[in-house]
Formats: structure tokens, C-alpha cells, sequence
């Protein structure tokens, strides 16, 4: 278990709709990662949050948008859904601002299914 | 533009063997390496990282090497069990941005 928590487990939705995924860090951790993993593919990196500020944009879509929270914890926002955002979504989460040597602890994703 | 390759996708070996995963990649501001381990239905989680000043890091039966002039790294893993059967990510980071770039995987199955 690496602390860090992901809600839903699975999604099933409907091309048009908008979904909401939600990450809580590992207690302490000020920053984090969200990624993408579709079929055949690595993960890919879509967007940093560090205590509530966005650090760094990956290859995001402008109809996915996220948010860090006072909270600490994060949620992606997909909206005008296709089926091709059908993919695991990991958020994953450091201590720092990925400082060097700071490993990142993922939790266990959040499958979509875009019909 | 991939910027880290895994070029085999899958690799089976032999219980006892070793496993040799491989990993390449194009950026020269690459300056620290780490391989992740991820069973199915569970997130990645880190197994062993090299900083670019080294060309080999070694944990109990897992050893990265790095070699910078052919911008490659490889994993091994001796001796090689069932339960190492999983995707093994690549990835890297550069001190200049504030991203790690994985590669696309490799499958790993380790028979009994």
C-alpha cells in the first residue's frame, strides 16, 4: 500500500459526459502527479500540482483541467469525453518538488471507460 | 517523439535466469534514471533509480547500468523469480524540468 488513495476504482460512462477523479496523497506529501496509461502505452504525464499551485503541464488536453486542493488532495476533471480518454489515470505523489532522488509513490489508478 | 524506448514489449525467461530489461533514451538533459515495477490492478511502484554521475547501482538481486555515450540503460535481474512477472517502466528526469518521462513498458514473465 503506498498511501496514496484513488476514487473511483472504475468508470463507466458515456461519450459527451464529464467525469471527476479524485487522488489523496500520502499523508505529507505536498505534491502531486497525474498520468494517463492507455492500451500499449506508457504513462503519460498530464499535470503537477505542488501545495495547491500548478508546477508543470504535460500533454493534457484542453478538456481535461485539474485542481490541488487546501486539502492537499486532487481532482482531474475530464469533460467532452471521447472514447479515446477510455485509459488508467494513476496519480501519484512526493514529498517535495520532485527534487532529485525523489521517487514517486502512485496509487492504484482509476480505469475509465468511455462508451 | 518518445523520448524514452522500451523497444521489446514483452520478454519471457526461465525461472533462476536472468532477466535483462532494456531501456533507451534521447535526451542528453537526462540526468537520473528509475525503473518501476507494476503487477496488474496496482499502481507502478519504484524498484531501483541510477544518478547519471554512475554507470551501475545494485539492490540485493536488482542491478541498473547506465551507459551515457550510447544513452542506454539496462535492468537485470538475477536470479530471476515468478513473482518479479510484471511491467517494468523505465523513465527519466532532467533537473530542469519538473516532469519524469516514462517509457511504454515491458511485460516480464518469469516461468516457473
Amino acid at each position: 500500500d503506498s498511501g496514496v488513495t484513488q476514487t473511483p476504482k472504475h468508470l463507466i460512462t458515456a461519450t459527451g459526459q464529464r467525469v471527476t477523479l479524485r487522488c489523496s496523497p500520502r499523508s505529507g506529501d505536498l505534491s502531486v502527479y497525474w498520468y494517463q496509461q492507455s492500451l500499449d502505452q506508457g504513462l503519460q504525464f498530464l499535470i503537477h500540482y505542488y501545495n495547491g499551485e500548478e508546477r508543470a503541464k504535460g500533454n493534457i488536453l484542453e478538456r481535461f483541467s485539474a485542481q490541488q486542493f487546501p486539502d492537499l488532495h486532487s481532482e482531474l476533471n475530464l469533460s467532452s469525453l471521447e472514447l479515446g480518454d477510455s485509459a488508467l489515470y494513476f496519480c501519484a505523489s512526493t514529498t517535495g518538488l520532485a527534487a532529485l532522488q525523489e521517487t514517486q509513490y502512485f496509487g492504484p489508478g482509476t480505469r475509465l471507460l468511455v462508451l | 517523439d518518445q523520448q524514452v524506448k522500451q523497444n521489446s514489449p514483452s520478454l519471457s525467461v526461465q525461472e533462476g535466469r536472468i532477466s535483462i530489461l532494456n531501456c533507451d533514451y534521447t535526451n542528453s538533459m537526462f540526468d537520473y534514471f528509475l525503473w518501476y515495477k507494476k503487477y496488474p490492478a496496482e499502481g507502478p511502484t519504484f524498484l531501483i533509480s541510477i544518478s547519471s554521475i554512475k554507470d551501475k547501482n545494485e539492490d540485493g538481486r536488482f542491478t541498473v547500468f547506465l551507459n551515457k555515450s550510447a544513452k542506454h540503460l539496462s535492468l537485470h535481474i538475477v536470479p530471476s523469480q515468478p513473482g518479479d512477472s510484471a511491467v517494468y517502466f523505465c523513465a527519466a528526469r532532467a533537473t530542469s524540468y519538473d516532469k519524469v518521462i516514462f517509457g511504454p513498458g515491458t511485460s516480464l514473465s518469469v516461468i516457473p
